[in-house]
């Protein structure tokens, strides 16, 4: 399987501010996305990316794929946006349903 | 609609006692996997299952066992519990779209303790 692993580890944001989370993967991967965990646990998907840019409201995403690193960013953080970002993907030579996760980047967001 | 079911959400079993995990999609959905979460470390995939009557291993299956007799369920099983197994357990199913990939609906996590 892939390699991914995901930059910084830990980012504190004062609200408002502005920041990029990064993604390498160590290989050429199919299904990159991106998701979230609030701090209740809770994981959502933000976005299925494998190459381009997305956006979804203050979140937009790029990905690379012949230079193997996805980006996250997020514009005027809020509060809400606490939690932990996940990258994940499925290396090529692999099943669909195998998806292969990094660490994870855990965001604060302080008033 | 009620999306990805998990149950229990909070277990605390003993060393070498046996439990399943019970995880339930209602989306009709072939891909459903199983994951634990432990500190630092993100989500590891256990067992996964590409649709009725198919599972494979991910990458830590060891003392786990799977089974998706039908397209709704698929549980997964701790033979005999060991202390290493304390971790969240998160189900999540979907379906790949020639659009959208294969976007994921996790469940809500179970918290087990194995003392």
């Amino acid at each position: 399987g892939i390699q991914v692993e995901q930059s910084p580890p830990d980012l504190i944001l004062q609200e408002g501010a502005n920041s990029t989370l990064r993604c390498n993967f160590s290989d050429s991967v199919n299904n990159l996305q991106w998701f979230h965990q609030n701090p209740w646990g809770q994981l959502i998907n933000l976005f299925y990316i494998p190459s381009g840019t997305k956006q979804n409201g203050r979140l937009s995403a790029t990905t690379v794929a012949t230079e193997r690193y996805s980006l996250l960013y997020i514009s005027s953080s809020q509060t809400t946006d606490s939690g932990v970002y996940f990258c994940a993907g499925v290396g090529a030579a692999d099943s669909w349903g195998k998806l292969q996760f990094g660490a994870g980047t855990q965001v604060v967001v302080t008033p | 609609n009620a999306g990805v079911t998990q149950t229990p959400k909070f277990q605390v079993l003993k060393t070498g006692q046996s439990m399943t995990l019970q995880c339930a999609q209602d989306m009709n959905h072939e891909y459903m996997s199983w994951y634990r979460q432990d500190p630092g470390m993100g989500l590891r995939l256990i067992h996964y299952s590409v649709g009725a009557g198919i599972t494979d291993q991910g990458e830590v299956p060891n003392g786990y066992n799977v089974s998706r007799s039908t397209t709704e369920d698929f549980p997964l099983r701790l033979l005999s519990a060991a202390p290493s197994q304390t971790s969240v357990y998160f189900c999540a199913s979907s379906i790949r779209q020639a659009s959208s990939g294969n976007t994921i609906y996790f469940g809500e996590g179970s918290w087990l303790t194995v003392v």
